[in-house]
């Protein structure tokens, strides 16, 4: 069974920082590229951040680009997203989804909360 | 950036009707790199058609994709129960890869 499990979301005050992961399981984790979407409470979908499958590069949607960190652990089978300085916009439930490679979105896990306080 | 425009932004319709949602984008989008998504309350977005007109493994065959260019549309031939949801086009030729803003289609 193909899974994504995102975690650590929570309730956290401005300029802080928070890291979620998301747990793959069911596909070769190795070969897949990842991404971070995320969905403002009663918004639309925004992408976030895109690692390659090697984790050799990474590309980051402006309103989060040098605060936010993503990363992949192969041997683990887990993506993670580094948040800091954390705006209160950045307010949402955040997705991690998989990409095979110039593909559409095609695994999606449950979302986590993250509600940035000021 | 690739813009994608959706519209209606809300569509009311009835079971059993038939559904046309477009998705308009700010350039050319190859067909290959077009994608389409369903978003029922409380779930995470699921896959419908990707590629402008091929559906995702289990999706039924009353949910079908085309369009070229700039304009994109995804029909719903005969709508169930468990079609009232929101739907996103993506184009994911280019970074950022953009959804549309989302159309409703809701029971009238």
């Amino acid at each position: 069974q193909v899974h994504l499990v995102e975690s650590g979301g929570g309730v956290v005050q401005s300029e802080r920082s928070l890291r979620l992961s998301c747990a793959a399981s069911g596909f070769n984790f190795r070969i897949s590229g990842m991404h971070w979407v995320r969905q403002a409470p009663g918004k639309g979908l925004e992408w976030v951040a895109v690692i390659w499958a090697d984790g050799s590069k990474t590309i980051y949607a402006d309103p989060v680009k040098g605060r936010f960190t993503i990363s992949k652990d192969n041997s683990e089978n887990t993506l993670y997203l580094q948040m800091n300085s954390l705006r209160v916009e950045d307010t949402a439930v955040y997705y991690c989804a998989r990409d095979q490679g110039g593909a559409p979105f095609d695994i999606w896990g449950q979302g986590t909360m993250v509600t940035v306080s000021s | 950036e690739i813009v994608l425009t959706q519209s209606p932004g809300t569509l009311s319709l009835s079971p059993g009707e038939r559904g046309t949602l477009s998705c308009r984008a700010s350039q050319s989008v190859s067909s290959t790199y077009l994608a389409w998504y369903q978003q029922r309350p409380g779930q995470a977005p699921r896959l419908l058609i990707y590629g402008t007109s091929r559906r995702a493994t289990g999706i039924p065959d009353r949910f079908s994709g085309s369009g070229s260019g700039t304009d994109f549309t995804l029909t719903i031939s005969r709508l169930e129960p468990e079609d009232f949801a929101v739907y996103y086009c993506q184009q994911y030729v280019a970074s950022p890869w953009t959804f549309g803003q989302g159309t409703k289609v809701e029971i009238k």
